[in-house]
């Protein structure tokens, strides 16, 4: 099946810092979802991008789907951002979702 | 609009017990997904419903099961549960495939 590969594993940041975190995925995606998941479990759609680039405020993500690699960048990092950062993929062959091991972000104030 | 629903957001149950979870999705959605997460396995997709009819299934064994309405709600059982069961478990609700998906709170389950 489709392997999905988040980079870095653990991110530390001084408050107000950028960081750009990296998914590359091993076959044609049909959806490629960006999710924060808190403290307490919750998993938050951050964006749908199965190619393009879009922004949301602080954040922003790109997806270059020829060549199979999705970014998240987020700046002006703030206490709140702390949490584990997952990028999801549907395969076009499988049509399930596959996680990958995430992001765990911590922001220090 | 209402999000994904899950009840009960929490349960704790014995070994060789079993236990059913709900989901409701989001008004409008047909599909509904389900996940496992662990510390040591990540978030694993265990099975999708569309139309009532399972549409895909993942790697795990026949213990776990579900079904789909017609209102499109959901139900997840998980027959002669053991301790590796213990899992917070995530419903997501979508239009249909390459849809983005929406999740709901989750349900922990815990086994003593």
């Amino acid at each position: 099946g489709i392997q999905v590969e988040q980079s870095p594993p653990d991110l530390i940041l001084q408050e107000g810092a950028n960081s750009t975190l990296r998914c590359n995925f091993s076959d044609s995606v049909n959806n490629l979802q960006w999710f924060h998941q808190n403290p307490w479990g919750q998993l938050i759609n951050l964006f749908y991008i199965p190619s393009g680039t879009k922004q949301n405020g602080r954040l922003s993500a790109t997806t270059v789907a020829t060549e199979r690699y999705s970014l998240l960048y987020i700046s002006s990092s703030q206490t709140t951002d702390s949490g584990v950062y997952f990028c999801a993929v549907e395969s076009q062959v499988q049509g399930d979702m596959r996680f990958g091991a995430g992001t765990r972000l911590t922001v220090k104030p | 609009k209402a999000g994904v629903t899950q009840t009960p957001r929490y349960l704790i149950k014995t070994r060789g017990q079993q236990v059913t979870l709900s989901c409701s999705p989001i008004s409008g959605h047909r599909s509904v997904s389900w996940y496992q997460q662990t510390p040591g396995q990540g978030l694993q997709f265990l099975f999708e419903y569309f139309s009532e009819t399972q549409r895909n299934k993942g790697n795990f064994p026949g213990r776990f099961s579900g079904r789909q309405f017609s209102n499109s709600r959901s139900e997840m059982n998980v027959s002669t549960l053991e301790l590796g069961d213990s899992a917070l478990y995530l419903c997501a609700s979508s239009f249909g495939g390459g849809q983005p998906q929406h999740f709901g709170d989750g349900t922990r389950l815990s086994i003593l």
